[in-house]
């Protein structure tokens, strides 16, 4: 069974960072692209990030480019982003989710939720 | 950016009715379309891949067409447990992008 644990997210001060990260079973993650898709509170679902299987390509959504840094571990079944500079609009919960073969999305983790606020 | 625009936000129907759910991309996506389902405090759960194509263990009420920049997702004969929010998601372009959904209610 695919199973995606996003670790616990927290709360966070404007400008300040915080690293969540996604442990995948079930499935052979070295031969996935992954990414990460994060919801407002109340809102719809955004696109954040992709990274490749190796880790050698990645992908960002133009508001957090420069700000947010995806990586993986495949030795540790991880997945991880690194949000720096954060802002109150990056108040989400974030979700860890698969690629399938085709690109597509298949399979989500339950969601960490990232608050930023004084 | 591709955006897609859904329509209509909101649809409240009863079982005996036929639930029509549009999304519309700003220029051709193909069929790079995919639709997916998320009730309160779930994550998303994958429908329909690319426009038509069904998944396993997708009860067969739900059906998706389309092609280029107009795509549907209908249910028939909905059921109680169908009230949902519903979103489209483009993948043909590297950035990703979601409709803004819309929301089912059951009567």
């Amino acid at each position: 069974e695919v199973q995606l644990v996003e670790s616990e997210g927290g709360l966070v001060q404007p400008g300040g960072s915080l690293r969540v990260s996604c442990v995948a079973s079930g499935f052979i993650f070295r031969t996935y692209w992954m990414t990460w898709i994060r919801q407002a509170p109340g809102k719809g679902l955004e696109w954040v990030a992709n990274i490749k299987q190796d880790g050698s390509e990645t992908y960002y959504e133009d508001s957090v480019k420069g700000r947010f840094t995806i990586s993986r571990d495949n030795a540790k079944n991880s997945l991880y982003l690194q949000m720096n500079s954060l802002r109150p609009e990056d108040t989400a919960v974030y979700y860890c989710a698969r690629l399938a073969y085709g690109d597509y999305v298949d399979y989500w983790g339950q969601g960490t939720l990232v608050t930023v606020s004084s | 950016e591709i955006v897609l625009t859904q329509s209509p936000d909101f649809q409240s129907v009863t079982p005996k009715e036929k639930v029509t759910i549009t999304c519309r991309a700003s220029q051709s996506i193909g069929s790079s379309l995919h639709w997916y389902q998320q009730k309160p405090d779930q994550s998303p759960k994958l429908l329909i891949k690319f426009a038509s194509q069904s998944i396993s263990g997708v009860p067969s009420r739900f059906s998706g067409s389309g092609s280029g920049t107009d795509f549907t997702l209908t249910i028939n004969s909905p059921e109680a447990e169908d009230a949902a929010t519903y979103y489209c998601h483009q993948t043909s372009s590297l950035r990703r992008t979601f409709g803004q959904g819309t929301k089912v209610e059951i009567k």
